[in-house]
Order: structure tokens, then C-alpha cells, then sequence
């Protein structure tokens, strides 16, 4: 149980675009999501935190509008990286917490590795 | 805020062999959580064992244990008869107890492990 899926595994976009990456939980409600930015050979770096119906709490230093964070349903958060540049080239993860789950134990995804050309 | 510490960045250490890997965090919260985290080459976080402060008694998964001193805010986990599937990235983490926040990752340590 528990399972976090994430889509795209792997996105290639051109500069100046934006993409889109899905997070979601297959089996269980996700009140909470968090994404998390990891780049090479780095460590995990909060970006925000996303409670479903409310608007994400974004981490200092991310800026909100290049990255868009949408938690809409309880099964489902989106971020949009808007107008990408090679500089937001970076492997993105969420994970997930919900009611019921053991207590404190975020449940990841597998990750979304963006290159932006 | 929170800090995590991991000062090695690689370590290497024969199959059947015992390793630690060290961790030190600071915070001025009473309530939080501890873990280790495995990513392996697939780069999915796997989570390897988890601490909570208030418990004195160190916690234990199979051949996986780690050494928490509280008052040290040291966090070290000790991995017994290492396997060739042992070999990854491993990130300790800080969470808050209420568990609502995200978690607060240290550099991590490459562990290789000889044949």
C-alpha cells in the first residue's frame, strides 16, 4: 500500500516552454504533498508543500510563479515549471502523507527527470 | 531551521562486512523524526529505518540499526553483513513529530560496497 506514482519519468522540452508533472497517489487519500528538487549528484531540496483545496506554501528562495503548484483532488498534484530554462534542468520528486498511514512517513514517487534544451 | 550533516560523502566497505554512516543534525524542536533513506541508481527514495526523538531505545530493521544520541544530535546508522545490494545513496532527514512539514535532507553518503 501506499503508493505514490509520478508521470513523466523523463520530460525533454525546449527553452522558453512549460511542463507539467503529475504526482499521485494510487491507493490512499494524499491531504499533503510535498515536492522536492534534487540536483545531480545533490541532495533533496524542499520547493513547497501543497495541502489539497488550499495553495501551496512555497519554500523561500522558489519562486511561486515559475513554479506551479495545483492540489485540486485528494489523489492528485500537479507542478507546472513555466517558461523553463536550462537552468531548471533538475530531477524533481514529490512524496505524500495522508490520514491513516503510519504516522510521519512520506511516501515518494519516483521522480521526474526534467532537461530543458 | 533545521540542519543535517552527513561529512562523508563516500564510504567503501567489503560484502559481509559491517559499516556506519554518520549523521548530525541540529534543531531547537523537541518533537521530531529521524530517518535514513536509500536511493539506489533508480534514484526512488527508499525508506531504510526511522527514529522517533522521544524514544530512548534505538531503532532496529533487520540488518539495519542506527545509534541516535539525543544530546549528542548525532544519528548514525549501521548497516551488518552489507550486501552487493546494499550499494546506493544514502540521505539522513529530519522531520517534524507533527509530520505535516517536509523533511530536511543531509548531502548524503555514496556507499560502495566490494565484492
Amino acid at each position: 500500500g501506499a503508493v505514490v506514482s509520478q508521470h513523466p519519468s523523463w520530460v525533454i522540452c525546449k527553452s522558453g516552454t512549460s511542463v507539467k508533472i503529475e504526482c499521485r497517489s494510487l491507493d490512499f487519500q494524499a491531504t499533503t504533498m510535498f515536492w522536492y528538487r534534487q540536483f545531480p549528484k545533490q541532495s533533496l531540496m524542499l520547493m513547497a508543500t501543497s495541502n489539497e483545496g488550499s495553495k501551496a506554501t512555497y519554500e523561500q528562495g522558489v519562486e511561486k510563479d515559475k513554479f506551479l503548484i495545483n492540489h485540486a483532488s485528494l489523489t492528485l498534484s500537479t507542478l507546472t515549471v513555466t517558461s523553463a530554462h536550462p537552468e531548471d534542468s533538475s530531477f524533481y520528486i514529490c512524496s505524500a502523507i495522508g490520514p491513516g498511514l503510519a504516522k510521519n512517513i512520506q511516501y515518494f514517487g519516483a521522480g521526474t527527470r526534467l532537461s530543458v534544451l | 531551521a533545521q540542519t543535517v550533516t552527513q561529512s562523508q560523502p563516500e564510504m567503501s566497505v567489503q560484502e559481509a562486512e559491517t559499516v556506519t554512516l554518520s549523521c548530525t543534525y541540529d534543531t531547537s524542536e523537541s518533537d521530531y523524526y529521524l530517518f535514513w533513506y536509500k536511493q539506489p541508481p533508480s534514484r526512488q527514495m527508499i525508506l531504510v529505518i526511522r527514529q522517533e526523538a522521544y524514544k530512548q531505545q534505538n531503532a532496529t530493521e533487520n540488518r539495519f540499526s542506527v545509534n541516535f544520541q539525543k544530546a549528542a544530535k548525532s544519528f548514525s546508522l549501521k548497516i551488518s553483513d552489507s550486501q552487493l545490494g546494499d550499494a546506493a545513496m544514502y540521505f539522513c532527514a529530519w522531520g517534524s513529530g507533527g509530520g505535516a512539514d517536509g523533511l530536511t535532507f543531509g548531502k548524503g553518503t555514496h556507499l560502495i560496497i566490494q565484492p
